[in-house]
């Protein structure tokens, strides 16, 4: 799987929105784009995925560059129950489903 | 509902003990993984199971080994305990395919002393 590069933290005000990026230079044409997340002690929660286009679900928004060479995952307005681990992962088109987690990025969101 | 499930959810024992951790998914995927987070909270791929066929077996020791009773669970048996096997171990369900969301269990936190 093609590896991706996200900063290790970053800071949020509560109600605020907050851009977590990430870098996959080199993802293939059959790669999806995953985002998960991890609250303290509980375990990783799916957020969103796409491939091409932009993504919007309930819980965030999914930005991708048009050369897919980097994607942005957006929470409209943060709230302290958003504080968590965010990990962007590449999942190959027909693979067996496996996740390669990275260090993904610690959100930390202020009152 | 619980959608996956894990028992125990803290487990102390020994060295050179054996032991379980059991998982449930009441979601109807037909395929399972368990994961592994050790102390310095890097998640790993050890297993996955798909209609009771083992599909992917990273570089785990031999000491560990998932055993599938039905879909809808995927036990890991651990034998000879090490200290090095401290850790929290994620359950996880998901149908077949890069396009479908894993769902994970609440983990269960192993304490080797």
């Amino acid at each position: 799987d093609a590896k991706t590069t996200q900063p290790n933290s970053m800071e949020s005000n509560e109600e605020e929105p907050v851009h977590l990026p990430c870098n996959h230079s080199t993802i293939s044409g059959t790669d999806y784009i995953h985002w998960y997340r991890q609250l303290p002690s509980q375990g990783p929660e799916y957020v969103i995925h796409g491939l091409t286009s932009n993504v919007n679900n309930r819980m965030a928004s999914l930005a991708i560059a048009e050369d897919r060479k980097s994607s942005t995952l957006i929470l409209h307005r943060a709230t302290l129950r958003d504080a968590a681990v965010y990990y962007c992962i590449l999942r190959l088109r027909g693979s067996q489903g496996n996740l390669i987690f990275g260090k993904g990025t610690k959100l930390s969101v202020k009152p | 509902d619980t959608a996956v499930s894990q028992t125990p959810k803290y487990l102390v024992t020994q060295m050179g003990n054996d032991k379980s951790i059991k998982c449930e998914q009441n979601l109807g995927h037909d395929t399972m993984y368990w994961y592994k987070q050790d102390s310095k909270k890097f998640l790993k791929i050890m297993f996955s199971y798909n209609n009771k066929e083992l599909i992917i077996n990273e570089t785990v020791p031999n000491r560990f080994s998932p055993k599938s009773p039905d879909k809808a669970h995927l036990n890991l048996h651990i034998n000879s305990l090490e200290l090095g096997d401290s850790a929290v171990y994620f359950c996880a369900s998901s149908s077949r395919g890069a396009t479908y969301e894993q769902y994970f269990g609440p983990g269960t936190r192993l304490t080797v002393t």
